[in-house]
């Protein structure tokens, strides 16, 4: 079956530093993949995805490259701001069910001034 | 222009009673899902719905747990017999037609947080 492994938190980073989340998976057949963000008091957001390897989402400062090689789909920024804390979600659909998505556990990611 | 809208936010039942989650999809979507997500997991597909139809409720609990979508109102997750087990957050998405290897058209309500006593 399908599943999402991201990386535990919580993750607490100052201002402008470098952001890794790190998320591996595995799937039947050629997934997309995909980043959610959760801000406070809201709902999840999809952030950015990619549907095959070697993709590289991008949106708000934030990119993920599809590496299939390794099953990874990182998520990375090179600057955060206090602005970027939230709840960030990694998922994939695979397997001929294009509604269903698998989620990982989820990542808080808090930003302090 | 409203988005997917869930309530209530907050709901506490005691062992035993019914606990209903409403969702109403953003406007002009009829595609309805349901998601929980257990603490210290992340979120599980549980139902999917069109108007007056399941489509898929792969994920539903075998007992206690329903859902529909009438054709006029919102959707309703009912839960009966609540168990402690159940205390999760509930997160209702709706969309319209689906694309192939969609995601970006699915879209989340804030989660409904049901708590068990």
């Amino acid at each position: 079956g399908n599943s999402v492994t991201q990386m535990e938190g919580p993750v607490t980073l100052s201002e402008e530093a470098f952001l890794t989340i790190n998320c591996t998976y595995t799937a039947t057949g050629y997934p997309s993949l995909f980043w959610y963000v959760q801000y406070p008091g809201e709902g999840l957001q999809l952030l950015l995805k990619a549907t095959k390897a070697d993709d590289k989402g991008s949106n708000k400062g934030f990119e993920a490259t599809y590496r299939k090689e390794t099953t990874s789909f990182h998520l990375e920024k090179g600057s955060v701001q206090v602005s970027d804390s939230a709840v960030y979600f990694c998922a994939l659909i695979s397997g001929g069910s294009n509604y269903k998505l698998t989620f990982g556990k989820g990542t808080l990611l808090t930003v302090n001034p | 222009n409203a988005g997917v809208m869930q309530n209530p936010r907050h709901l506490v039942r005691r062992r035993g009673q019914e606990a209903r989650l409403r969702c109403s999809p953003m406007k002009g979507h009829s595609h309805v899902y349901w998601y929980r997500q257990l603490p210290e997991e992340g979120l599980k597909f549980m139902v999917y719905l069109q108007k007056e139809n399941i489509i898929d409720e792969s994920g539903m609990p075998k007992e206690r747990f329903s859902a529909e979508f009438p054709k006029e109102g919102p959707s309703i997750l009912r839960i009966q017999q609540v168990v402690r087990g159940d205390s999760a957050a509930y997160f209702c998405a709706s969309s319209r037609i689906l694309e192939s290897s969609s995601g970006n058209t699915i879209y989340f309500g804030e989660g409904s947080w049901l708590t068990v006593v």
